[in-house]
């Protein structure tokens, strides 16, 4: 069985922190993505890497920043928490190549800002 | 911006009955088009999708149909049951691309 697992299921920071948010896959996958799901919004991608130390903007960037320094693991980055950023966030994985690939995705990290 | 959009946000079905989700797309380069079903406190998982050269697709008591003229795809799912009760997502991606455009979302409550 594919497993996505996430650092933290729930987290709460304070305005201003800098926050990590860690994924880590464990079926050899090349992609990496990060989401965040808000009610009424759907999933919107924030950033996608397919290679170690390779990544790309997704629809929602502004205000985070990623890391992949190893295959299996993909970090996300709040550098100044804000409010806004009061979110579920969820990370999935694929295999690269091929012409439509599953994406598998962890149980998500609820993070609140206070 | 490529967009998917679903409606209804949240749907209430009698147990036994028809749930239907409905989306539409702008992008007609859009060549596959899942389904991702996603319980409380879970991530979403695949449940079923189709490609544009079928108008329907049936896995047990859950079906997509496609209308690529009018560029809408819904997912209907038959004799509804509580344990139906889930987030659902309709997303859509081209060949290739490796990267999914979701819609919205539809909060689906069966009642017993």
């Amino acid at each position: 069985d594919v497993k996505v697992t996430q650092s933290s299921r729930y987290l709460v920071k304070r305005t201003g922190e800098k926050v990590f948010l860690e994924c880590v896959q464990d079926m050899d996958h090349e992609n990496m993505f990060w989401y965040r799901q808000d009610p009424g919004l759907g999933l919107r991608l924030i950033y996608f890497s397919y290679d170690v130390k390779m990544k790309e903007k997704g629809d929602i960037p502004e205000g985070y920043s990623v890391s992949r320094e190893k295959k299996e693991r993909f970090s996300l980055i709040l550098e100044s928490a804000s409010t806004n950023q009061t979110s579920m966030y969820l990370c999935a994985s694929s295999i690269a190549g091929g012409s439509h690939n599953e994406q598998f995705f962890g149980p998500g990290t609820r993070l609140t800002v206070l | 911006q490529q967009q998917v959009k679903q409606s209804p946000q949240s749907l209430i079905v009698q147990k036994g009955g028809i749930s239907i989700i409905n989306c539409a797309y702008e992008n007609t380069a859009f060549d596959y088009f899942p389904w991702y079903q996603q319980f409380p406190g879970k991530g979403p998982a695949l449940l079923i999708a189709i490609r544009p050269d079928v108008s329907e697709k049936k896995e047990g008591r859950f079906t997509i149909s496609f209308n690529k003229s009018a560029k809408q795809f819904s997912l209907h799912i038959m004799d509804s049951q509580p344990g139906d009760s889930a987030t659902y997502f309709c997303a859509a991606t081209i060949q290739g691309a490796q990267k999914l455009v979701f819609g919205q979302g539809t909060r689906l409550t069966i009642n017993p």
